[in-house]
């Protein structure tokens, strides 16, 4: 079956750094995608990954190692507004996204 | 831009009844999706269109139902509605990965269902 693992809930300071890992299993896989979502509010897209390897964009990298089934998003200098729920989607061979439940990452002054 | 736009953005609904939640977009994307979201749970797949005129069932399709008439709108309805169908419902839509996009998608604002 296909399945996604990533932690409930991590707490981080602000200013620092965190890592959210994300394990997968598809039935094929075509890309992995990292979307950010604060409370109340729709998914919006941070990263995508279909490469080995480590994508950097601004604050945020991701890491994909496909061989592995893993895949982290690296969060760094932590500002308050980055608490938010962070979702690893991988896509299948239909195309087709696969939702973890989500991060929960609550940043503390 | 509009992007895309959902309504209404909350509704009560008592049980029995039916409900249409709209959908459009102004991107001229090919595919469209029908999420809903519960807490503790990842978004989950009701149904979907690749293009205008087919549709396909997601991973939660029973109690819903979807139509795609044209490229922009892609309405879905609750027949008739039960408690379980208590949740945020996003509508989403993507350039069509097959045609070598990396197929992000753009959510909706969602909309938040309630039934009683």
């Amino acid at each position: 079956g296909q399945n996604i693992d990533q932690p409930t809930e991590m707490t981080a300071t602000e200013g620092a750094i965190v890592q959210i890992n994300c394990t997968y299993q598809t039935s094929g896989f075509n890309g992995l995608f990292w979307y950010q979502q604060h409370a109340g509010e729709a998914p919006t897209f941070l990263s995508y990954n279909v490469l080995d390897g480590l994508e950097e964009k601004g604050r945020f990298s991701s890491f994909l190692s496909r061989s592995k089934g893993y895949s982290y998003l690296l969060l760094k200098e932590l500002q308050m507004k980055d608490s938010a729920s962070y979702l690893c989607a991988p896509m299948d061979s239909n195309y087709q996204l696969i939702w973890g439940a989500g991060t929960k990452l609550i940043i503390k002054p | 831009t509009a992007g895309i736009t959902q309504a209404p953005t909350s509704q009560i609904l008592a049980a029995g009844r039916s409900m249409t939640l709209r959908c459009t977009q102004d991107m001229r994307h090919n595919a469209m999706y029908w999420y809903r979201q519960d807490l503790g749970l990842g978004l989950r797949l009701i149904h979907y269109s690749n293009t205008a005129g087919t549709t396909g069932k997601g991973e939660v399709p029973d109690g819903y139902s979807v139509s795609r008439a044209n490229t922009d709108d892609f309405p879905l309805t609750l027949a008739s509605a039960v408690p379980s169908q208590t949740s945020v419902y996003f509508c989403a839509s993507s350039d069509t990965a097959e045609r070598g996009d990396n197929g992000e998608l753009f959510f909706g604002e969602g909309s938040r269902l309630t039934v009683l």
